[in-house]
């Protein structure tokens, strides 16, 4: 059973470009969630979406960033007119189902704007 | 809202010897507590949870944690230290009724041969 899968693993982008982050959950896991990690700070919550809804996107900037899980492929993170501050590693989640289970994380994203 | 404190930058041990990492946390009901493992440039790994029942909860790689609900804590220990227990250790709390975990800053684990 083939864990998280997240790509690319490394993304390099000019300030006003868009970032596209994709995340495949494990299989039988239609929760997922995605985290950002700054440099030296803990993961904190962004979205989280079942196919093709989002239920809580409370961490999400207001601004330039979405969020998909379609019926059919990996949900997305897209980041409109990246910034340099949006420069972190962006880590994707799943879980089975919402009742007490553990979510098992993807390898990550490392977004760098330059 | 949830929260996690992890008040430890770094800790030392000495290989063989105990090691704890602490965690209290702050949340409106019964908490669902979680501790990760990260390696460098590496996703997280689940080591253990504890959601309800026996406050001692026993989990991968030889770890235990202990849920303390009159101090709110849920310290990580493991009784004999590995060099390659040496990783970023993160507690994660969530709230009954939400699915959105809240992470503490992290603790660097240094075991030293």
């Amino acid at each position: 059973n083939a864990g998280v899968m997240q790509n690319p693993r490394h993304l390099v982008r000019r300030r006003g470009q868009e970032a596209r982050l994709r995340c495949s959950p494990m299989k039988g896991h239609s929760h997922v969630y995605w985290y950002r990690q700054l440099p030296e700070e803990g993961l904190k919550f962004m979205v989280y979406l079942q196919k093709e809804n989002i239920i809580d996107e409370s961490g999400m900037p207001k601004e330039r960033f979405s969020a998909e899980f379609p019926k059919e492929g990996p949900s997305i993170l897209r980041i409109q007119q990246v910034v340099r501050g949006d420069s972190a590693a962006y880590f994707c989640a799943s879980s089975p189902n919402t009742a007490g289970d553990e979510q098992y994380f993807g390898p990550g994203t490392r977004l760098t704007v330059t | 809202a949830q929260s996690v404190a992890q008040p430890e930058d770094q800790v030392n041990v000495a290989e063989g010897n105990p090691l704890t990492v602490k965690c209290t946390y702050s949340v409106s009901g019964n908490p669902y507590l979680f501790w990760y493992v990260q390696y460098p440039n590496r996703g997280l790994q689940f080591l253990l949870k504890y959601i309800t029942g026996d406050n001692l909860v026993k989990g991968s790689y030889g770890f235990e944690a202990e849920f303390n609900k009159s101090q709110t804590s849920f310290h990580l220990k493991k009784p004999s230290a590995l060099v390659s227990d040496s990783a970023l250790y993160f507690c994660a709390v969530r709230e009954p009724g939400n699915n959105r975990l809240a992470f503490g800053k992290g603790n660097q684990v240094v075991v030293i041969p």
